[in-house]
């Protein structure tokens, strides 16, 4: 089976830095997906690790630890418009298996 | 230009009753995809279409449920006798032809579908 964990809520202060952490199981594994869901809204593509370590984009960056089964999304300089739900989704082989989502609360 | 749309944004319908749910890719996107996100959770795939290729159906949850793509270009998800535990948002994605397949996907803005 697939399994994707990743912590339900987190709460940030603007300005700040805060981790999003994603641990996978699955039967195969091409890469590494997060995407960003405001409430009501589909979800937007972040960013896509196939490889380890660490990709830069602009105030967000996602690294990928494929003998570990781990990720993380980093949000750098926080705003209050980064409040939303992250989602990390294990693609394989045309198949992503998505995690439950982290809502990241961002406050004053 | 023009996303992924999907129609009706919203589907309040009665118990027992059947639905469809349509979703129009972006043009020229090959793969297209459907999934449904319960209140709260994650999303849960439910199928899988990519060009003339037969539809990689495993995750759709009974057989009441059932999908098809026309001409390669628009989908429409079918749920027959709908049960309460159906309610939720149902998302459709697009991606272009890729290396791999390994492309983002688009998504739709979501059908909300409510059976009382």
């Amino acid at each position: 089976g697939q399994n994707i964990d990743q912590p339900t809520e987190m709460t940030a202060t603007e300005g700040a830095i805060v981790q999003i952490n994603c641990t996978y199981q699955t039967s195969g594994f091409n890469g590494l997906f997060w995407y960003q869901q405001h409430a009501g809204e589909a979800p937007t593509f972040l960013s896509y690790n196939v490889l380890d370590g660490l990709e830069e984009k602009g105030r967000f960056s996602s690294f990928l630890s494929r003998s570990k089964g781990y990720s993380y999304l980093l949000l750098k300089e926080l705003q209050m418009k980064d409040s939303a739900s992250y989602l990390c989704a294990a693609y394989n082989f045309n198949k992503f298996y998505f995690g439950s989502g982290t809502k990241l609360n961002v406050k004053p | 230009g023009a996303g992924v749309s999907q129609s009706p944004s919203n589907k309040v319908t009665e118990k027992g009753k059947d639905v469809e749910l349509r979703c129009d890719p972006i043009s020229g996107h090959t793969a297209l995809y459907w999934y449904r996100q319960s209140l709260g959770q994650g999303l849960e795939f439910l199928i899988y279409f990519q060009g003339n290729s037969a539809p990689d159906k495993s995750g759709l949850p009974s057989d009441r449920f059932s999908a098809e793509r026309t001409g390669g270009s628009v989908s429409t998800l079918t749920i027959q006798r709908t049960q309460q535990e159906d309610s939720a948002v149902y998302l459709c994605a697009s991606s272009p032809p890729g290396a791999g397949g390994t492309d983002t996907q688009y998504f739709g803005p979501g059908t909300r579908l409510t059976v009382l």
